[in-house]
């Protein structure tokens, strides 16, 4: 079974700053997909970035980014130029690589934009 | 577009009633997902639904009953529910293909069992 953990349950910033969540992952599959998603306090869960375990490139999406580390099984994700509406619970994901696939995530890292 | 829509937002029911929640997509998306969210807590998967058959059960109680009319729509039948059910219910959708494999989430209903 695949396991997610995120050891940081709150994260505190200021506004512009560059903050990273971390998490870690388990799984003795060789194809899968990764994903970082958000849910502010308004409960929409919104996909922030994904990653394929094949690609060694680290996906970005603007002002986020992941470093992927397969080896080590760690997917960090890097806010940069932090902006209040960023304020939310980020969930790092894992998903199979074969069909319609449940995703397993972590327990979550609540993070906080301070002005 | 990315937009999934859920049915009731909210949701008040008693332990002998029976309600549905619904979810549509219009995506065109062939994989469909109900997750269970307690507060504070990730989501949980209930059900899937690819190519409208339920493909994946996640040993959920007989109280929970799963529909999916068509490649759109999916529904959730509720029937008998304990207090301890009272959660918000997500439903995602998927085009499970090599390149679009992503889940795209709705808002959720919020469900209290009294």
């Amino acid at each position: 079974a695949q396991t997610v953990t995120q050891s940081q349950p709150e994260m505190s910033v200021q506004e512009a700053e560059t903050v990273t969540l971390s998490c870690t992952y388990d799984t003795s599959e060789n194809n899968y997909y990764l994903f970082w998603y958000k849910q502010p306090p308004s409960r929409q869960m919104i996909l922030v970035i994904r990653q394929e375990a094949y690609k060694q490139q680290n996906a970005t999406e603007n002002r986020f980014s992941v470093n992927f580390q397969k080896a080590a099984k760690s997917f960090s994700l890097k806010i940069s130029d932090s902006q209040l509406g960023d304020t939310a619970m980020y969930f790092c994901a894992f998903m199979k690589h074969s069909g319609a696939q449940k995703l397993v995530f972590g327990q979550g890292t609540r993070l906080t934009i301070n002005p | 577009d990315t937009e999934v829509t859920q049915t009731p937002k909210h949701l008040v029911m008693g332990m002998t009633n029976k309600k549905s929640l619904k979810c549509e997509q219009h995506m065109g998306h062939r994989a469909m997902y109900w997750y269970k969210q307690k507060a504070k807590k990730p989501p949980e998967l209930m059900f899937v639904y690819s190519y409208e058959k339920l493909s994946i059960n996640e040993s959920v109680p007989s109280r929970f009953s799963p529909e999916c009319p068509n490649s759109s729509l999916l529904n959730l039948h509720l029937h008998a529910l304990q207090p301890e059910d009272s959660a918000l219910y997500l439903c995602a959708s998927s085009q499970e293909t090599v390149e679009r494999y992503e889940q795209y989430f709705g808002p959720g209903t919020r469900l209290t069992v009294t």
